[in-house]
């Protein structure tokens, strides 16, 4: 099983509320990623790192901010909530090397009202 | 990023074989086939990657043709907790470079 969490699991918050979804892994990845999933949709990758003080955007464009001051943490943060920011919240990590697994977390359920 | 495509739902029945293809057409010469699983409210899992042949772990078995444009992953006698979205993906297998998930297959296992 992978080490990677993720807390909170659910989360209502109301419109106009920082928020930030922590990350967080115990195998010494290097590489850490957020995905954003509406249900029954694709996983859209908003966010990734290759390592410490790295940080880029992903493919979708997202108003959330990430850091990685720490290997084992990746925390998320939208500054004001809105509606539009309703989704699942997935955090992954790998290893760079031969094999291109990312090991996922359980996601972060956010729900704005 | 070679482009995939995979049917969008598959139906079967428990017990049975299922195989789940995917066409990836531009795939590249440095690209490996990696094959993940989604259960419902849960983050994808890595199920197996192949480069060209055959592989076999304990949970699947992938097919892959000489030319490689396509692939199949195989579930062998598939019982109701199969039921999951499987997505393929093509890429290299070293460097920084981001997955692209697609939409997956969703595969529904009736009882």
């Amino acid at each position: 099983e992978a080490d990677i969490y993720q807390t909170p699991r659910y989360l209502v918050i109301g419109t106009g509320k920082k928020i930030t979804l922590e990350c967080s892994q115990t195998m010494g990845h290097d590489k850490m990623y957020w995905y954003q999933q509406d249900p029954g949709m694709e996983l859209h990758l908003i966010h990734y790192s290759y390592g410490v003080n790295s940080t880029e955007k992903g493919d979708l464009s997202s108003e959330s901010t990430v850091s990685r001051i720490r290997t084992e943490h990746f925390p998320l943060t939208l500054e004001s909530a809105r509606p539009s920011h309703t989704s699942q919240y997935l955090c992954a990590s790998s290893k760079t090397g031969d094999r291109r697994e990312q090991y996922f977390g359980p996601g972060t359920r956010l729900t704005v009202t | 990023l070679a482009k995939t495509t995979q049917p969008i739902s598959m139906d079967s029945y428990e017990g049975q074989e299922v195989n789940i293809t995917c066409s990836h057409n531009n795939i590249a010469t440095n690209d490996y086939i990696t094959w993940y699983q989604q259960f419902p409210s849960q983050g994808p899992r890595f199920i197996i990657q192949g480069y060209k042949t055959k592989v076999t772990n304990e949970v699947a078995s992938l097919f892959i043709p000489a030319d490689r444009k396509s692939s199949t992953l195989s579930l062998p006698r598939v019982s109701l907790s199969d039921t999951a979205v499987y997505y393929c993906l093509v890429g290299t297998n070293f460097g920084n470079e981001k997955l692209t998930f697609g939409t997956g297959t969703r595969l529904t296992i009736i009882p």
